[in-house]
């Protein structure tokens, strides 16, 4: 296990629910990140996080919501998604000192699928 | 923006041979890192490997090893006396500056890889 954790691992959802993906790391890190993970594509980075607040939004529609209420955990609410939303939602955590040991770890991802 | 190639979408190799994934990148920064991680089928992404661009010698960890040629932009990852736990998709990633001293990673399209028994 690499100390970052994410729950549900799977979730079925409709158009019309309302759901939010929890992330946590128990690394001490300071920078936290939402991927999406498509069949095909490279990893979409989503969102950053330094320090509980957002430095980063790679034009991702309102429909997804990340809030960071601490260093350690991280969600991404969810509300009218679309079908093309089914993916593997990756969190990720790294120190962000930019030094040379620094490298992000993952968690296991949620696996979404909007019916 | 800098961007990543990774050419092989499916790569096979029979158990205990070498194999080389190929990753290509475009940056315009002298300064950068480069990673390979690997995501076996329904588990975690892990770090595999990683190569700080001002240093010449290539990195290596055991059996894996990356061919580095900064001028040509490309860094290869090798994985020698292949294993059935090395089957898995392989990401190439590159590291840069983000906003507010944060660092932001761009990954590959991956390469899947297959170890023949």
């Amino acid at each position: 296990e690499t100390g970052v954790t994410q729950t549900p691992r799977h979730l079925v959802m409709g158009m019309t629910n309302k759901k939010s993906l929890k992330c946590e790391q128990h690394l001490g890190h300071n920078a936290m990140y939402w991927y999406k993970q498509s069949a095909k594509k490279p990893l979409e980075l989503m969102f950053v996080y330094s320090l509980e607040e957002r430095v980063e939004n790679n034009s991702v529609p309102s429909r997804f919501s990340p809030e960071c209420p601490n260093s350690s955990h991280l969600f991404l609410h969810l509300h009218t998604l679309q079908p093309e939303d089914s993916a593997l939602y990756l969190c990720a955590s790294s120190q962000d000192s930019g030094g040379p040991q620094e490298t992000q770890y993952f968690g296991p991802g949620t696996r979404l699928l909007v019916l | 923006a800098q961007t990543v190639t990774q050419s092989q979408p499916e790569m096979s190799v029979q158990e205990a041979e070498t194999v080389t994934l190929s990753c290509t990148y475009d940056t315009s920064e002298s300064d950068y890192y480069l990673f390979w991680y690997k995501q076996p089928p329904s588990r975690q992404m892990i770090l595999v490997i990683r190569q700080e661009a001002y240093k010449q010698q290539n990195a290596t960890e055991n059996r894996f090893s990356v061919n580095f040629q900064k001028a040509a932009k490309s860094f290869s990852l090798k994985i020698s006396d292949s294993q059935l736990g090395d089957a898995a998709m392989y990401f190439c990633a590159y590291r840069s500056e983000g906003g507010s001293g944060t660092y932001k990673y761009i990954f590959g399209t991956g390469t899947r890889l297959k170890v023949l028994a």
